[in-house]
């Protein structure tokens, strides 16, 4: 069965400081992959996806990054974190292509972030 | 704009039946998902629907209705554990997913 690993589950950084939340998937090969943020309030605002090694799109200009060095590992980076960077970011994966189906996202267990 | 509009809190009672409504305004439409999230979890995949009608799954139904860019989730017989946040998400004309505030459902004995 397939598992999504996300870590780590909570962290408490400084302004300026840099950030990596990494990603992995267990039980599939080249599934898409998904970095999302839930702010309170609002609905999850997706940051990156991507499709396969090496493969970034970004969703929303600002100071994160993401990586996908390997099939099924995607991390989130920062060089230098803002205040505004706090709230709890969600991976996620899906298989196939997304206009086939139904295409279901499965979430890790989230990040929470707060940034002091 | 795109937009998804769903209530912000709701409160039922156990055993009870209650329905939460979502309203959307996209450009096309691909889609609706419904998801539920516990406090401080991951949203977990609830239905889909991409036809209009019902949609039931045990004590979970989704009903759609594309002319009037309109979905609810119904949920019968009420238990404690589905004290929850539920997410309405509709997949637009470029397959990506336009997300709802969540609504939060609060169960009481």
């Amino acid at each position: 069965s397939q598992t999504i690993h996300q870590w780590p589950a909570t962290l408490v950084q400084p302004v300026g400081s840099p950030l990596s939340l990494e990603c992995t998937v267990e039980g599939t090969s080249n599934p898409n992959l998904y970095w999302y943020r839930q702010a309170a309030g609002r609905g999850l605002q997706l940051l990156f996806y991507s499709v396969g090694i090496g493969q970034i799109s970004s969703e929303v200009p600002q100071n994160l990054s993401a990586s996908r060095p390997q099939d099924r590992q995607f991390i989130l980076s920062s060089k230098k974190l803002l205040l505004s960077d706090s709230g709890f970011y969600l991976c996620a994966w899906s298989v196939g292509d997304s206009s086939s189906g139904a295409n279901v996202l499965t979430f890790g267990a989230g990040s929470r972030l707060t940034v002091l | 704009g795109q937009n998804i509009d769903q209530p912000t809190e709701m409160t039922a009672t156990e055993g009870a039946i209650v329905q939460i409504n979502c309203t959307y305004q996209t450009s096309g439409f691909n889609g609706l998902f419904w998801y539920q999230q516990h406090a401080g979890e991951a949203p977990t995949f609830l239905s889909y629907n991409v036809l209009d009608g019902l949609e039931e799954k045990g004590r979970f139904s989704s009903f759609l209705s594309r002319s009037k860019g309109y979905s609810y989730l119904l949920l019968k017989e009420l238990q404690m554990k589905d004290s929850a946040s539920y997410l309405c998400a509709v997949r637009d004309s470029n397959y990506q997913l336009i997300w709802g505030a969540g609504t939060k459902l609060i169960i009481k004995p």
